[in-house]
């Protein structure tokens, strides 16, 4: 099993709605990530978890909370979005936390839409 | 921090035609280097990637790519190109500054006429 998956794959949601981005995988992989993507534009880093503990945040607004529950779960909590918040989140996974000397697989992503 | 610059935003080839898509990296050291492809609305697949040993690296889909140290490049190529190769390729390097993430560069789309 060499894949990364993410619930759901579309989501609309209003301004004041909650809601949670769920990613999934089974390969052991200790290091997992969550990027967003807007058209037409390279992933943008948002957060790292390396065994379970979140390592990095690329100065994200508190509007959006990580949650790494276990190793092969991480969560995406939202919270009073705005429209420009709109984009493809993506969510990874590396063998290994604290190193980049593997590559990181990716889910299909998370076609997000505020309204 | 380590960067990644890909100077084309957008190349069209024709059917069979080959391709090369250029990559360069700002690192002193030997990067760890990857390619990258997105379909629309799609994640992103891994199509090859460098660490260390023969420059000349093979990857999935036909695609090959070759990692030059004195030109800091690490260039995609495929010899022969198909419709369905029409994508966004992203080329990304491992920063090891002391943040181990992917910092990927801006892509570049391409287009594939019949």
């Amino acid at each position: 099993d060499t894949e990364v998956t993410q619930t759901p794959k579309h989501l609309v949601m209003g301004m004041t709605n909650k809601k949670s981005l769920k990613c999934e995988q089974h390969m052991g992989h200790r290091a997992m990530y969550w990027y967003k993507q807007k058209a037409k534009k390279p992933p943008e880093l948002m957060f790292v978890y390396s065994y379970e503990k979140l390592s990095i945040n690329e100065s994200v607004p508190s509007r959006f909370s990580p949650e790494c529950p276990n190793s092969s779960l991480l969560n995406l909590h939202l919270h009073a979005l705005q429209p420009e918040d709109s984009a493809l989140y993506l969510c990874a996974s590396s063998l290994r936390g604290g190193t980049v000397n593997t590559e990181a697989f990716f889910g299909q992503g998370t076609r997000l839409t505020v309204v | 921090a380590q960067s990644v610059t890909q100077p084309d935003i957008h190349i069209t080839v024709s059917e069979g035609a080959s391709l090369e898509l250029r990559c360069n990296y700002s690192y002193g050291a030997t990067p760890y280097l990857f390619w990258y492809v997105q379909s629309p609305g799609q994640g992103l697949q891994l199509l090859l990637k460098y660490f260390s040993g023969d420059t000349l690296v093979q990857g999935i889909k036909g695609f090959e790519a070759e990692f030059k140290r004195s030109q800091s490049s690490f260039n995609l190529r495929k010899p022969s190109v198909h419709w369905s190769d029409a994508a966004e390729y992203f080329c990304a390097v491992g920063d090891i500054s002391g943040t181990y993430k992917y910092i990927f560069g801006t892509g570049t789309r391409l287009k594939v006429l019949a």
